[in-house]
């Protein structure tokens, strides 16, 4: 089945930095790539995803990019803001008869003032 | 507004003491999911739904029983809950499989 491994666990910036967390899966018949972003005491809530027949996708200060031949994605944040403080996960497709997602482990983001 | 909801949001319990946790989804969607959240290892499934009357096991169902007599409703039963399901568990719902999953706010389950 398909796997899904989620780095850095942890990661702490400071406001206005970047940060990029990367996620690498196992199928290659994977084709599309959700991100979640948790915040304390909700659920998960897409921020953005990615099909596999593109390569990378931008919604103002996020972006995903994919590369099917590494089979890696990443999420990148530009000028953090404290309040993209929370907990991400990715996620890639799995097809067993019908398409599941299979999640990361999370990264815990700190966007420190 | 489109929403999942849970309820309870916080249960304490004791373990062999039955108990149900319900979804609900104002959307019409026809594909419905439980997952268990636990410090390590990220999401993992329980059960599914891809529409009424079909359910299917996840990759942890052990332990855990599911329904859906409506479109809009899924419940998560633990007939006889132990200590290893304290967890924080999240009700999804897309329009299919393929399609935007969109979560409820949690359940934080505590069997003591």
């Amino acid at each position: 089945g398909e796997n899904v491994e989620q780095h850095p666990s942890t990661l702490s910036v400071q406001e206005g930095d970047s940060a990029v967390i990367k996620c690498t899966y196992s199928d290659s018949a994977s084709n599309y790539f959700p991100w979640y972003k948790q915040e304390l005491g909700k659920g998960p809530q897409l921020i953005i995803d990615i099909r596999s027949n593109v390569g990378e996708k931008k919604d103002q200060r996020i972006a995903v990019t994919l590369n099917k031949t590494a089979k890696h994605f990443s999420l990148h944040i530009t000028e953090t803001q404290p309040e993209d403080s929370a907990v991400y996960f990715c996620a890639a497709s799995w097809r067993t008869g019908f398409q599941k997602l299979v999640f990361g482990t999370g990264t815990r983001l700190l966007v420190s003032p | 507004e489109a929403q999942v909801t849970q309820n309870p949001r916080y249960l304490i319990t004791v373990t062999g003491k039955k108990l149900t946790v319900t979804c609900s989804q104002n959307m019409n969607h026809e594909y419905m999911s439980w997952y268990r959240q636990d410090p390590g290892l990220g999401l993992r499934q329980i059960y599914y739904s891809m529409n009424v009357e079909v359910t299917d096991k996840g990759d942890v169902p052990e332990g855990y029983k599911v329904s859906r007599k409506e479109k809009r409703n899924f419940p998560l039963i633990l007939e006889s809950p132990s200590p290893n399901q304290t967890s924080l568990y999240f009700c999804a719902s897309s329009r299919t499989s393929e399609e935007t999953q969109y979560f409820g706010p949690g359940t934080r389950l505590l069997v003591l």
